[in-house]
């Protein structure tokens, strides 16, 4: 389908290994956010790009997490040493900023990729 | 941002109104009111959108006082399948701004037949 596709939907790892979880955006759609979320809690903000650029980094949780988005399309959240406290849901979502004057900002999220660390 | 407070949970038999609260006491004057819909295992889903006043569509109604400090998602005659946790979220529309929208806990609802 045309929605937001996220890979791998499921990911178990050893602590202290390196992880990388994609996301492949709505078509033309600019905006790109990564969330997080744990069991019963809502998503939690990490990362926001407006093209190829972090324009919001600010939840990002410590230099461990690092996202790109090099051609304003397809981004990748990378985790460096990962940690039994990283285990979640890691939910994208992209949005079409600007434009016509009834866009409502939507988010369109993925399915998300589920990682366990061991 | 502005921070809101909603139910954590709810219950409702099939066939019935659902009403859920938001309060959103300190709203901007350029904020406008979300509501998303998620699923187990999925990602939220866009429910409805509105500044002020009364928004209906297929699938809800929003119900927004003149000091817009609350709000009210109704979801009519609900059946097994609106079981789903339903976030209200406060913020501007990206095409005035970078601001990322927070979710909140969300309210579980759950429906009964």
């Amino acid at each position: 389908g045309a929605g937001v596709s996220q890979t791998p939907s499921n990911k178990v790892t050893e602590k202290g290994k390196y992880v990388e979880l994609r996301c492949d955006p709505i078509s033309g759609h600019t905006a790109l956010y990564w969330y997080r979320q744990s069991l019963g809690q809502g998503p939690e903000f990490l990362i926001y790009f407006q093209g190829t650029g972090a324009a919001d980094d600010s939840g990002l949780p410590n230099d461990r997490f690092f996202a790109v988005r090099p051609e304003g399309s397809v981004s990748t959240l990378k985790i460096q040493r990962t940690e039994r406290g990283d285990s979640a849901v890691y939910l994208c979502a992209s949005s079409l900023v600007g434009g016509a004057s009834r866009n409502t900002g939507e988010l369109f999220f993925g399915e998300g990729s589920r990682l366990t660390v061991l | 941002l502005a921070k809101t407070t909603q139910p954590v949970s709810m219950d409702s038999y099939e066939g019935q109104e659902v009403n859920i609260t938001c309060s959103h006491n300190n709203i901007a004057t350029n904020d406008y009111i979300t509501w998303y819909q998620q699923f187990p295992s999925q990602g939220p889903r866009f429910i409805i959108q509105g500044y002020k006043t009364k928004v209906t569509n297929e699938v809800a109604s929003l119900f927004i006082p003149a000091d817009r400090k609350s709000s009210t998602l109704s979801l009519p005659r609900v059946s097994l399948s609106d079981t789903a946790v339903y976030y209200c979220l406060v913020g501007p529309i990206w095409n005035s701004g970078n601001t990322p929208l927070v979710f909140g806990k969300g309210t579980r609802l759950s429906v009964i037949a």
